[in-house]
């Protein structure tokens, strides 16, 4: 009964690197968002993903970020050539679907990547 | 533009007592508010939830209260327990199909024994 999963969970880049981070959501659950967080900062919302289709993708930057829920395997958020300021903890969330009427159920969050660019 | 608002950074409380947390909103296309804990270095734990067609939700020994009127929502925590000692999140989400959480900044909950 394993609970979200991500991987790495601390990463290292230099500048001018790429990034990726890996999640694999809850057993039965199909629905992943990618949440980020800043030093002293609550957690923003990024991407959020169903199984081959990205649904929102309001909150990701427009450059150098994108993420992908492939119908098999993780999803991954891939950041590339890293700066300074994408150093964060970088959170995925998976819940099962929709709970009726439009609602989304309650997200599960895993442990997290902490991403440091030097 | 933050439209979930936790004003107290920090709270602290002796163990035993009753800790209430804070949380505030401005979007009224919010229907559904949740918290969550999190611990240093942890992702954060889903504690309870409420819908905007209630006024409270209760779950041992925590109680959520919304006041859609005062666009309000507190979290109580009774009795406290120095386990309980975290960052507690406030975050809502509309019923636009994405699901998307909105979150305050967090509040750092101090349960002295």
């Amino acid at each position: 009964n394993a609970g979200v999963m991500q991987n790495p969970r601390h990463l290292v880049r230099r500048r001018g690197q790429e990034a990726r981070l890996r999640c694999s959501p809850m057993k039965g659950h199909s629905h992943v968002y990618w949440y980020r967080q800043l030093p002293e900062e609550g957690l923003k919302f990024m991407v959020y993903l169903q199984k081959e289709n990205i649904i929102d993708e309001s909150g990701m930057p427009k450059e150098r970020f994108s993420a992908e829920f492939p119908k098999e395997g993780p999803s991954i958020l891939r950041i590339q050539q890293v700066v300074r300021g994408d150093s964060a903890a970088y959170f995925c969330a998976s819940s099962p679907g929709l709970a009726g009427a439009g609602r989304t159920d309650t997200q599960y969050f895993g442990p997290g990547t902490r991403l440091t660019v030097l | 533009d933050q439209q979930v608002k936790q004003n107290s950074p920090s709270l602290s409380v002796q163990e035993g007592r009753i800790s209430i947390l804070n949380c505030d909103y401005t979007n009224s296309m919010f229907d559904y508010f949740l918290w969550y804990k999190k611990y240093p270095a942890e992702g954060p734990t889903f504690l309870i939830s409420i819908s905007s067609i209630k006024d409270k939700n209760e779950d041992g020994r925590f109680t959520v209260f919304l006041n859609k009127s005062a666009k309000h929502l507190s979290l109580h925590i009774v009795p406290s327990q120095p386990g309980d000692s975290a960052v507690y999140f406030c975050a809502a989400s509309a019923d636009d199909n994405t699901g998307k959480l909105i979150f305050g900044q967090g509040t750092t909950l101090q349960v002295k024994p």
